[in-house]
């Protein structure tokens, strides 16, 4: 299976603030890169496609980037509704595998 | 509008069984792929099985394969996701998710509020 790694684990920000979240898959996928977002006792939801495609109805505020190995999530002035838990997922193999996760706090 | 509902959830023991069904609007069923992901209570998800959109190739992760099967019912626009020999490592939520395509390669737009398993005697 793809393994992906997603760094930092958790990240304190204030709104306002440009933040960044990593991902990094054990072998190449190309751009067969998601990202989800989830709040406590909630399914997830999509935010960016085909690493750098954002879903119909996110804000703007979002953008992936990236290829291959080495992806990123970046929103560019927080909100008080983004503190929430990033999940990237790959979907290039046959099994799909998702990030462990970034907690987004409040600092 | 697309909606998936999820139920069929609630306690099963060890070696147990439980049918969780996943009813879908907004959509057909014979036209995307459908899966199951899961979230162990505090941890991250978990992609669990997945079936195509015309139910030819289904496909499962190593911690269910041969006690977990996924099918799809069409006419009833519901997939269905059977557990068998159930773990206590088992225990999640299990969503139901819409992929974007009918077959392989898919991340999922569409999720269901999530049906609660928990395994113990």
């Amino acid at each position: 299976d793809i393994q992906m790694t997603q760094s930092p684990s958790t990240l304190s920000a204030s709104v306002g603030d440009r933040v960044t979240i990593t991902c990094r898959a054990s072998q190449s996928i190309g751009d067969s890169l998601a990202w989800y977002q989830q709040k406590p006792g909630k399914a997830p939801k999509l935010l960016i496609y085909q690493a750098s495609s954002l879903q119909s109805g996110v804000p703007s505020t979002f953008s992936g980037s990236g290829s291959g190995t080495e992806f990123s999530l970046t929103i560019s002035s927080l909100q008080p509704d983004d503190f929430a838990t990033y999940y990237c997922q790959q979907y290039i193999s046959y099994s799909p595998t998702f990030g462990q996760g970034t907690k987004l706090e409040i600092k | 509008e697309v909606q998936l509902l999820e139920s069929g959830g609630g306690l099963a023991q060890p070696g147990g069984s439980l049918r969780l069904s996943c009813a879908a609007s907004g959509f057909t069923l014979n036209t995307f792929a459908m899966a199951w992901v899961r979230q162990a209570p505090g941890q991250g998800l978990e992609w669990v099985s997945r079936i195509s959109a015309t139910s030819e190739i289904a496909y499962y992760a190593d911690s269910v394969r041969g006690r977990f099967t996924i099918s799809k019912d069409n006419s009833k626009n519901t997939v269905y996701l059977q557990m068998s020999s159930l773990r206590g490592e088992d225990t999640a939520v299990y969503y139901c998710a819409k992929g974007v395509v009918a077959g392989t390669r898919n991340y999922f737009d569409y999720w269901g509020q999530g049906a609660l398993v928990t395994v113990s005697s």
